[in-house]
């Protein structure tokens, strides 16, 4: 199994909504990672876990809060999105948090804020 | 400051036509790590390419082909003989060391219109 799942795919959610995103891999990969992306830009990184712990927070607001509960899942829950909160929510995973390793990512969720 | 640069925003070539992709790069750190990631209209990002600093052969897998020069800060991606499949963005990266942990930043992208 070499892929990260993600789903929903595809999410439309209104300001006062709670939702979760959810992110499995099964490849035994410890480091996971979720980036935003809005049309026609590259991904920014919101959050980083390795071995289950967070390592990274970009400075990403509380409306958004990801939970590791193990190494094959990851979650990102959602809470009183703004508009300009709509873009690709990806997913992605490697083995270790070490800079020379490539990313495997899933094929996102697209997530709408009405 | 850490940066990578794709200053080609869209490209269109004619199916069999050979294109390459320019990815500049900046960084202080002596150990890096250089990417290139393709993203189909279905949205993932495949990774295609890892190569660190300190090993600037060239690459062939395929169709596809990589420059890497320390001198330039460069490293950019050939596609020979392009067909449609290959239209997408094509993103380059670069890993970087920082505070938690170890980050990929990416450049715009540049998109690729392959016509048949």
């Amino acid at each position: 199994d070499t892929e990260v799942t993600q789903t929903p795919k595809h999410l439309v959610m209104g300001m006062t909504n709670k939702k979760s995103l959810k992110c499995e891999q099964h490849m035994g990969h410890r480091a996971m990672y979720w980036y935003k992306q809005k049309a026609k830009k590259p991904p920014e990184l919101m959050f980083v876990y390795s071995y289950e712990k967070l390592s990274i927070n970009e400075s990403v607001p509380s409306r958004f809060s990801p939970e590791c509960p193990n190494s094959s899942l990851l979650n990102l829950h959602l809470h009183a999105l703004q508009p300009e909160d709509s873009a690709l929510y990806l997913c992605a995973s490697s083995q270790t948090l070490d800079r020379g390793v490539g990313y495997t990512f899933g094929s996102g969720t697209r997530l709408t804020v009405v | 400051a850490q940066k990578v640069t794709q200053a080609q925003t869209e490209i269109s070539v004619v199916e069999k036509e050979d294109v390459t992709l320019d990815c500049v790069y900046e960084t202080r750190d002596t150990t890096y790590y250089l990417f290139w990631y393709k993203q189909p209209p279905s949205g993932e990002l495949v990774f295609l390419i890892r190569r660190n600093s300190f090993d600037e052969q060239n690459e062939i897998s395929g169709r596809y082909s990589w420059n890497f020069q320390k001198s330039t800060s460069s490293f950019n991606f050939t596609i020979t003989a392009s067909q449609v499949v290959d239209s997408a963005v094509y993103f380059c990266a670069l890993s970087r060391g920082g505070t938690g942990g170890f980050k990929t930043i990416f450049g715009a992208g540049t998109r690729l219109f392959v016509k048949a």
